[in-house]
């Protein structure tokens, strides 16, 4: 059972533009939630996170958003560059942080 | 920043044999270690969680005695793959938490396991 999903496979954003990724999850009882980027053959790396308590964070070109009544968390990046190109996997914890819950990730490509 | 490191990247095998891969925290120690395996196109999937010092955690579904996990020390865990068999073939990563560091977890870069 997936408590954390991210439908849409696949991105296609031209340079510049914002990407936009997307995440659901189910269990209310999730705390705290991370985006973590990947490139291939390498292990995911954290880029950032939200805690409930919270519906925003910003960090550079990164936002996320959290909307917890529709159980909802988005990633915004603005501007987008080539370099942002990788799967993006959105993962979510209880607020023991003993197990964190991941999304199939979304892979981004932006164009030049 | 932290640096997780796994080692062998890559390793391929015959059915029937055990394959042992390393995870290390290279600048940080690690009271939990954790591991999980993926499926092409698929989710990370946590296999068990290794506490330093004590036995691990398994999810279920996941058999504890073909995937052995020892977290002898603070820095070091490792998965074994006992008597494994092409269906064990999947990218296994390991990942670590600092001591004190609860909200979040460093990645190793994965192993690549191919069982002929």
């Amino acid at each position: 059972d997936q408590q954390v999903k991210q439908n849409s496979p696949s991105l296609s954003v031209q340079e510049g533009r914002i990407s936009i990724l997307n995440c659901d999850y189910t269990n209310s009882m999730f705390d705290y939630f991370l985006w973590y980027k990947k490139y291939p053959a390498e292990g995911p790396t954290f880029l950032i996170s939200i805690s409930s308590i919270k519906d925003k964070n910003e960090d550079g070109r990164f936002t996320v958003f959290l909307n917890k009544s529709a159980k909802h968390l988005s990633l915004h990046i603005v501007p987008s560059q080539p370099g942002d190109s990788a799967v993006y996997f959105c993962a979510a914890s209880e607020y023991n942080f003993n197990k964190f819950y991941f999304g199939s990730g979304t892979k981004l490509n932006v164009k030049p | 920043g932290a640096v997780v490191s796994q080692h062998p990247s890559r390793v391929i095998c015959k059915s029937g044999t055990s394959v042992k891969i390393e995870c290390r925290s290279l600048d940080f120690q690690a009271t939990t270690m954790f591991w999980y395996r993926q499926f092409p196109k698929q989710s990370l999937m946590l296999m068990a969680t290794s506490n330093e010092g004590s036995k691990a955690t398994y999810e279920q579904g996941v058999e504890k005695d073909k995937f052995l996990i020892n977290h002898a020390s603070l820095t070091l865990s490792t998965l074994t793959v006992t008597s494994a068999h092409p269906e064990d073939s999947s990218f296994y990563i390991c990942s670590a938490r600092p001591a004190g560091g609860a909200d979040t977890q460093y990645f190793g870069p994965g192993t690549r396991l191919t069982v002929l």
